[in-house]
């Protein structure tokens, strides 16, 4: 069964650094999101992506945040200056185009931000 | 906006036994899909069940199954026969269907019942 690959599983930075997190989404699927759930909350929607822009976000991503689909395949999350508030599992998620299919989310890259 | 509320933060149930988990939400759409997944210890996201709001009978998935019930905007989820593998968080979610518009696509989450199975 296709698959949501997200890398690096776990990533310790030190606050003020930059990460990416890594994402390739399923190849015949065309819309792509992020997601984040704080250790014990709920998942909260950051962002999702369509023909090579931003087509929703919350509030929580501001201007520390961006995603890029460079190449066709993969699909990055970038935070800039982490806070210790970032702390959190980001999931990555894609979805065909049309009908209610659920997501198929990535195993998660669990961020720890010290 | 939409809103979604488990109300439950904990359930058990013993093993064989069914178990109820409880949503409801709030949406002015008409057309909309409700789902629910189940996050392990792994803290993988894995979808259990889906129900599109404009059919009118319970989705049902081997030992799970749904009471949708859209006037009450209610959305349970029933675990028959219920495993040892069935203990993790349970999350509702809500998605709407207009395509195109500001919120196509985005899942809305509740906050979660964590489901105990005692053998």
């Amino acid at each position: 069964e296709p698959e949501v690959t997200q890398t690096p599983s776990h990533q310790v930075t030190q606050m003020g650094q930059e990460v990416i997190l890594r994402c390739v989404p399923i190849s015949n699927h065309l819309y792509f999101y992020w997601y984040r759930q704080i250790l014990g909350q709920k998942v909260e929607f950051l962002v999702s992506f369509y023909n090579n822009e931003i087509s929703e976000k919350s509030e929580i991503f501001d201007d520390q945040f961006s995603v890029e689909r460079p190449d066709g395949s993969n699909f990055t999350l970038k935070i800039r200056s982490t806070k210790l508030e970032d702390s959190a599992m980001y999931f990555c998620a894609s979805s065909p185009i049309s009908g209610g299919y659920g997501y198929t989310f990535g195993s998660g890259t669990r961020l720890t931000v010290v | 906006a939409q809103t979604v509320t488990q109300s439950q933060p904990e359930m058990s149930v013993q093993e064989a036994e069914t178990v109820t988990l409880s949503c409801t939400y709030d949406t002015s759409e008409s057309d909309y899909y409700l789902f629910w997944y189940k996050q392990p210890p792994s803290r993988q996201m894995i979808l259990v069940i889906r129900q599109e709001a404009y059919k009118q009978q319970n989705a049902t998935e081997n030992r799970f199954s749904v009471n949708f019930q859209k006037a009450a905007k209610s959305f349970s989820l029933k675990i028959s026969d219920s495993q040892l593998g069935d203990a993790a968080m349970y999350f509702c979610a809500y998605r709407s269907a207009k395509a195109g518009g500001t919120s196509y696509g985005k899942l809305t989450f509740g906050q979660g019942t964590i489901l105990t199975v005692h053998p």
